[in-house]
């Protein structure tokens, strides 16, 4: 079955650049989408279809996908980013795949 | 407004059943494929069911196979997951989620908690 390997957590100061990488076997190849969960909420689609941002989502919030690795990139990291990020693909065999969720912390 | 709102889940015991439903608001749902997505408290995201806009097309993940079934009335606006044969490890929120061409997942519901528990 396909699987998608993202790190645990992942630490950034107010106003850096926080990189949040998702690594499968030619996941370049698929079309990788990203959610973003914060404490007691439902998850929210930041990026679709490797690197479009939804309607009112902050340009902060950017996404690419090439090779193994799928990567959301969000500059000048503010507070309220603070949250766990999912990675996720279709896959013809295994259907919707998740990463295992990563954990931003800004502080 | 564009919604999704589950209800259904609750306290049940191992081997038992319950059905969750989901009731869509705001647009068209047999434009859209429908999906359940669950996530074990503390953990991740997980995949479990999909139904097209037309209920042609169903499918599961290996976890729930042959345990849970996924239906759909277009008509009610409502999608429903029949869950049998509970198992400890179906403890979770049980999230509904749109999805859109099959490549993501732009609505979600706000989840319904099934604990399964003797």
């Amino acid at each position: 079955s396909y699987e998608l390997t993202q790190p645990p957590s992942l630490s950034v100061s107010p106003g850096q650049t926080a990189s949040i990488t998702c690594s499968g076997d030619k996941l370049g190849d698929k079309f990788a989408s990203w959610y973003q969960q914060k404490p007691g909420q439902s998850p929210v689609l930041v990026i679709y279809q490797d690197t479009q941002r939804p309607s009112g989502l902050p340009e902060r919030f950017s996404g690419s996908n090439s090779g193994n690795t799928a990567t959301l990139t969000i500059s000048g990291t503010q507070p309220m980013d603070e949250a766990d990020y999912y990675c996720q693909v279709w896959d013809s065999n295994t259907y919707v795949v998740f990463g295992g969720g990563t954990r931003l912390t800004v502080l | 407004e564009v919604q999704l709102l589950e209800s259904g889940g609750g306290l049940v015991q191992p081997g038992g059943s319950l059905r969750l439903s989901c009731t869509a608001s705001g647009f068209t749902p047999s434009d859209y494929g429908l999906n359940w997505v669950r996530q074990t408290p503390g953990k991740g995201l997980e995949w479990i069911s999909y139904i097209s806009g037309s209920s042609s097309i169903v499918d599961y993940a290996d976890s729930v196979k042959g345990r849970f079934t996924v239906s759909r009335d277009n008509a009610k606006n409502s999608l429903f997951l029949q869950m049998n044969s509970l198992r400890v490890d179906d403890t979770a929120v049980y999230y509904c989620a749109r999805d859109t061409d099959l490549t993501y997942f732009d609505l979600w519901g706000q989840g319904t908690l099934v604990t399964v528990s003797s």
